[in-house]
């Protein structure tokens, strides 16, 4: 079945560092793909998606690009802030589904 | 702009107790599921409904109960609390669009003591 991986947190970044977030998936077929954050004490929110294999998914400064060769979705950012300290999901949505297979989340920390 | 309502927020069970935890939204989105989150893992679906009248298992059904009599409620009932339903339970929905987004609620948090 359908499958996410990312890499396990927490991830602790001084402010203005450059983050990535590493995502793998398996999954048959041509899967959407996507980020949701999770700040606390709060449900999750779409952060940026991608569709089609190429496509590169942008938003408040955070992109990740869907690469079918290496079924890899890494999420990235030039410079984080502190305000970006929260749990970040990847997930797909299988060809023809609707419900979605989320990673196990990675916890960011960003430190002043 | 409400978007998914869950309630309660938290809530405490005895083992065996029931309960039913709500959602509703204001979209006139026709999915709507639940998941629960478990302590450091992912979202795991339990059910999901692509319209009233029509609802369907998910990764992890059992010791769960859902219905969808109008387009706005989903609600979940547990029926005999165990300690193992003890998480973080979300609703969400989403439109016809097929690449459309889920909306989450902010959760509620169950514990089974």
């Amino acid at each position: 079945g359908d499958s996410v991986t990312q890499m396990e947190g927490p991830v602790t970044l001084s402010e203005e560092a450059f983050l990535t977030i590493n995502c793998t998936y398996t999954a048959t077929g041509y899967p959407s793909l996507f980020w949701y954050v999770q700040y606390p004490g709060e449900g999750l929110q779409l952060l940026l998606k991608a569709t089609k294999a190429d496509d590169k998914g942008s938003n408040k400064g955070f992109e990740a690009t869907y690469r079918k060769e290496t079924t890899s979705f890494h999420l990235e950012k030039g410079s984080v802030q502190v305000s970006d300290s929260a749990v970040y999901f990847c997930a797909l949505r299988g060809s023809g589904r609707r419900a979605l297979t989320f990673g196990s989340g990675t916890r960011l920390q960003v430190q002043p | 702009n409400a978007g998914v309502t869950q309630t309660p927020k938290f809530r405490i069970l005895k083992i065996g107790q029931s309960m039913t935890l709500q959602c509703t939204q204001d979209m006139n989105h026709n999915y709507m599921y639940w998941y629960r989150q478990d302590p450091g893992m992912g979202l795991k679906l339990i059910y999901y409904s692509v319209g009233a009248g029509i609802t369907d298992k998910g990764e992890v059904p059992n010791g769960y109960n859902v219905s969808r009599s109008t387009t706005e409620d989903f609600p979940l009932r547990l029926e005999l609390a165990a300690p193992s339903q003890t998480s973080v339970y979300f609703c969400a929905s989403s439109s016809s669009d097929v690449q459309g987004p889920q909306h989450f609620g902010d959760g509620t948090r169950l514990s089974i003591l």
